[in-house]
């Protein structure tokens, strides 16, 4: 199975920086028809998961652009600029490339 | 508005059977891969597996196959998960999504399992 392994587990911010999730497979996650699938949700706490970025770098419909994905074959990054109070919670990657799918151990953004 | 709501939950005893289902609305069911997914009390998500729109294949984490099973009734706009032999590790919230190649982009709100005697 593809391994995801996320970096930090918490990331403590003052809202209004910046904040950086490292997201590492442990293969490469480009598919053979080219594509990467490579995705990243936010879990509000008490709510359910919501999609923020597919295929790496695409933000899904009504994301802010200040949430921002990139990488390529087994290293991954979201970058969060300007955070703000909706912005907390726990982050996950997941890959749809490889069966079975995984998703990362999850970051957790919280205030300093 | 696209909607998922799953139903089914509750308390069971190790070793029964539950079936999971998830009602959709608001899109075309029969055009969708549809997935779940679920979360142990304070842990993170899980991969439990995924169908295809037709219902013609699945996917499952290794860990789930064998004693769950994903299938739909697109007639009924349901999706269910089969689940059986239990045990307190299954203790979790199930969530149901819509999955496709631009990712899972709606979910239902989850509801919860308790597996104890």
């Amino acid at each position: 199975d593809v391994v995801l392994t996320q970096t930090p587990v918490a990331q403590p911010v003052t809202l209004g920086d910046q904040a950086s999730i490292s997201c590492r497979s442990s293969q490469s996650l480009v598919h053979s028809n080219g594509n990467t699938y490579l995705e990243w949700y936010l879990q509000k706490p008490g709510q359910s998961p919501q999609l923020l970025i597919y295929k790496v770098s695409n933000r899904f419909s009504g994301v802010p652009d200040r949430f921002i994905g990139s990488g390529s074959g087994s290293d991954f990054t979201l970058k969060i600029s300007r955070v703000e109070p909706e912005d907390l919670g726990v982050y996950y990657c997941f890959q749809a490339t490889h069966d079975p799918r995984t998703f990362g151990g999850g970051t957790k953004l919280e205030l300093k | 508005e696209v909607k998922l709501v799953e139903s089914g939950g509750g308390l069971v005893l190790p070793g029964a059977s539950l079936k999971l289902s998830c009602i959709v609305s608001g899109f075309t069911f029969s055009d969708y891969w549809m997935r779940w997914v679920r979360q142990a009390p304070g842990k993170g998500l899980e991969f439990i597996g995924e169908i295809k729109p037709d219902g013609s294949k699945t996917n499952y984490a290794p860990s789930m196959k064998g004693r769950f099973t994903i299938s739909r009734d697109n007639a009924k706009n349901t999706l269910y998960l089969q689940m059986s032999s239990v045990r307190s590790e299954d203790t979790a919230t199930y969530y149901c999504a819509r999955s496709g190649p631009l990712g899972a982009d709606y979910w239902g709100q989850g509801v919860m399992v308790t597996v104890s005697s």
